[in-house]
């Protein structure tokens, strides 16, 4: 059973990166689609991208000039970047796998503030 | 980008009675591959959404049968036959014919 666990730290300055980590355990890293998803505080749900181990990657416009997912298969692992953040970028964010149509599993999520 | 709505923002249902979610989206989901790509998701409170219903209306491993999907073109409904106190949370749809992929706002579920 594929389990996801992020990593990386809780708080952001404002005009820094967000750089976090999932790590895919129980499952290879070439079984799915690999993606990134927040919520801020109270709201609702809100696609960044995705990734394939191909490397192949898409990501919301709303975003795409900040937004960067690589993957690692030697670690079993993929990466969010997320540069020139500011407190709009507060969020508890998501790593989750999947056909790319649909997320079948998915992270605890981890929430990640930015305030200097 | 494609628009989901869903009604209603929130429904409060007694344990054992039907409950219904509807979700309309801003243009057609089907895929020219004659897939329509439609998932419905649930976020208990606390917890990351689990995947419920994915294309319109198969069931994901697990999922009770209970739940159910269904709809077409713009329009898509999911049902609980008879709801039940673990099914307390939010419900979302999401649309993933068109990036970027978008998600409905959510229906609060809870129990009277």
């Amino acid at each position: 059973q594929v389990q996801l666990q992020e990593s990386g730290p809780g708080l952001v300055k404002p005009s820094e990166t967000l750089s976090l980590a999932c790590t895919v355990s129980g499952g290879s890293i070439r079984s799915y689609y690999w993606s990134w998803i927040r919520q801020p505080p109270g709201k609702g749900l809100e696609w960044i991208g995705y990734v394939y181990y191909s490397g192949s990657t898409n990501y919301n416009p709303s975003l795409k000039s900040r937004v960067s997912i690589s993957v690692d298969t030697s670690k079993n692992q993929f990466s969010l970047k997320l540069t020139s953040v500011t407190a709009a970028d507060t969020a508890v964010y998501y790593c989750a796998g999947g056909a790319y149509d649909f997320w079948s599993v998915w992270g605890q999520g981890t929430l990640v503030t930015v305030s200097s | 980008e494609i628009v989901m709505t869903q009604t209603p923002l929130s429904l409060s249902v007694t344990p054992g009675q039907p409950a219904s979610i509807s979700c309309k989206s801003s243009q057609s989901l089907l895929h020219s591959d004659g897939k329509t790509s439609l998932s419905w998701y649930l976020q208990k409170p606390g917890q990351p959404p689990q995947l419920l219903i994915y294309e319109v209306s198969d069931r994901f491993s697990g999922v009770p049968d209970r739940f159910s999907g269904s709809g077409s073109g713009t329009d898509f409904t999911l049902k609980i036959s008879r709801v039940e106190a673990e099914d307390v949370g939010v419900y979302y749809c999401m649309q993933s014919v068109q990036l970027p992929l978008t998600f409905g706002g959510g229906t609060r579920v809870e129990i009277k």
